[in-house]
């Protein structure tokens, strides 16, 4: 079956600008989890949701920040205000339910310029 | 707090040579999980293998196989007969079942090349 899809595949922008960044996770996974992966680390969680609801969103750096998942299957990420800083490897991963076994999207490549 | 330490920033292997990427952790927990995922240069992550705290047998899949000592907090990744295609950026990962949710705590990575 198809696994995570996660567009667009690189997003350059300007500091300052808003951008969104799109998670599509297998069919019938409920949870689904953002991370943020800059070069040469691990990824790095940043929220979690169960249905429509964040879970935990202890991960998310700042106010700048912001995630969705209106109907409990695709999520969105937002980032307000980019920063330069911001510039990284965006993976979303989605799992049948809590405490399974996570599957990762390609990513989102993210440059500030 | 939890903590994945992988101390092995590259390794060079011969193709066909076995191999072992070395992984510790620390946690405070009873109960968690271990993971090891593959990230090729495509930047995908790959699930590879899991091993829950609690399994009293080290998990097998395929050519991997996860080497857990617990008393040691050691989870190291075993791959038999290497081949050109496991070259990548192998992450070791822990979820600890009870506190935290389900977030996964990673590791820094070990870059893994094969030699043909």
């Amino acid at each position: 079956g198809a696994g995570v899809s996660q567009t667009p595949s690189n997003k350059v922008t300007e500091k300052g600008k808003y951008v969104e960044l799109r998670c599509d996770p297998i069919s019938g996974h409920t949870a689904l989890y953002w991370y943020r992966q800059s070069l040469g680390q691990g990824p790095e969680f940043l929220i979690y949701f169960q249905g429509t609801g964040a879970a935990d969103d202890s991960g998310l750096p700042n106010d700048r920040f912001f995630a969705v998942r209106p109907e409990g299957s695709v999520s969105t990420l937002k980032i307000q205000r980019t920063e330069r800083g911001d510039s990284a490897v965006y993976l979303c991963a989605s799992s049948r339910g809590d405490q399974e076994t996570q599957y990762f999207g390609p990513g989102t490549r993210l440059l500030v310029l | 707090a939890q903590k994945i330490t992988q101390t092995q920033p590259g390794m060079f292997v011969q193709e066909k040579e076995a191999v072992t990427l070395d992984c510790t952790y620390d946690t405070s927990d009873q109960s968690y999980g271990l993971f090891w995922y593959k990230q090729p240069s495509s930047g995908e992550m790959i699930f590879l293998i899991y091993q829950g705290s609690y399994d009293e047998q080290n998990a097998t899949e395929g050519r991997y196989s996860l080497n857990f000592q617990k008393a040691r907090k050691s989870a190291n990744l075993v791959i038999s007969a290497s081949q050109l295609g496991d070259s990548a950026m192998y992450f070791c990962a822990m979820r600890e079942t009870y506190s935290s949710a389900s977030k996964i705590i990673f590791g820094s990575g070990t870059r893994l090349s094969i030699r043909p």
